[in-house]
């Protein structure tokens, strides 16, 4: 079956650091969204990618999508306090939205 | 305000004892979902449903029901509960199948004893 692999489980940074966390399909995907769970709270919608080779901004974050449609990465350029959570991809098969396993960021002052 | 409403938001039960987790959105969306959230496992999708009268498995349906009876309603439901669906259990709803973000529910923590 279709699965999505997303990688660091963990990651630990100093603030001001740079993170970054990968996911990657087995198959094609239609599209693939990022998600991000505060702790103690649900997953919350960041962004979408559609177009192969797609990179998209917002503000601290960027999202790439890779140009064969299997994979996509979440870069954050000097991290914050603020961005302590996980970080879920989600791959678009059909009528199906698989999640990957997330990346667990924590942000040291 | 716009949202996707779970109850109860936390349920301790005993293994056998039937129980249903109500899941409703307001915003008229066509497309419904329920996964589990588990250490380690992320978010695995249980059911979902495309429309009204129409549900399909997704990953890990074993254990699990759903009915899409109405469009802004899709319970789940547990008929005989174990300890190994103990889990935190997340609604989704979605305009339609394919198209952008998913809304979550707050979430259901679920302890099966």
């Amino acid at each position: 079956g279709q699965q999505v692999m997303q990688i660091p489980q963990y990651q630990h940074v100093q603030e001001g650091e740079d993170f970054t966390t990968y996911c990657n399909s087995s198959t094609t995907l239609s599209n693939i969204q990022w998600y991000k769970q505060r702790p103690g709270g649900h997953p919350v919608f960041l962004i979408q990618l559609v177009k192969s080779g797609e990179v998209k901004k917002q503000k601290r974050l960027t999202f790439q999508f890779g140009e064969a449609k299997k994979n996509s990465s979440l870069h954050i350029t000097a991290t914050q306090t603020t961005d302590v959570g996980t970080y879920f991809c989600a791959g678009r098969f059909t009528d199906k939205l698989i999640f990957g396993t997330g990346t667990r960021l924590q942000v040291f002052p | 305000e716009a949202q996707v409403t779970q109850n109860p938001r936390y349920l301790i039960t005993v293994t056998g004892k039937k129980l249903t987790v109500t899941c409703s959105q307001n915003m008229n969306h066509e497309y419904m979902s329920w996964y589990r959230q588990d250490p380690g496992l992320g978010l695995r999708q249980i059911y979902y449903s495309m429309n009204v009268e129409v549900t399909d498995k997704g990953d890990v349906p074993e254990g699990y029901k759903v009915s899409r009876k109405e469009k802004r309603n899709f319970p789940l439901i547990l008929e005989s509960p174990s300890p190994n669906q103990t889990s935190l259990y997340f609604c989704a709803s979605s305009p339609r199948t394919g198209s952008t973000e998913a809304f979550f529910g707050q979430g259901t923590r679920l302890t099966v004893v």
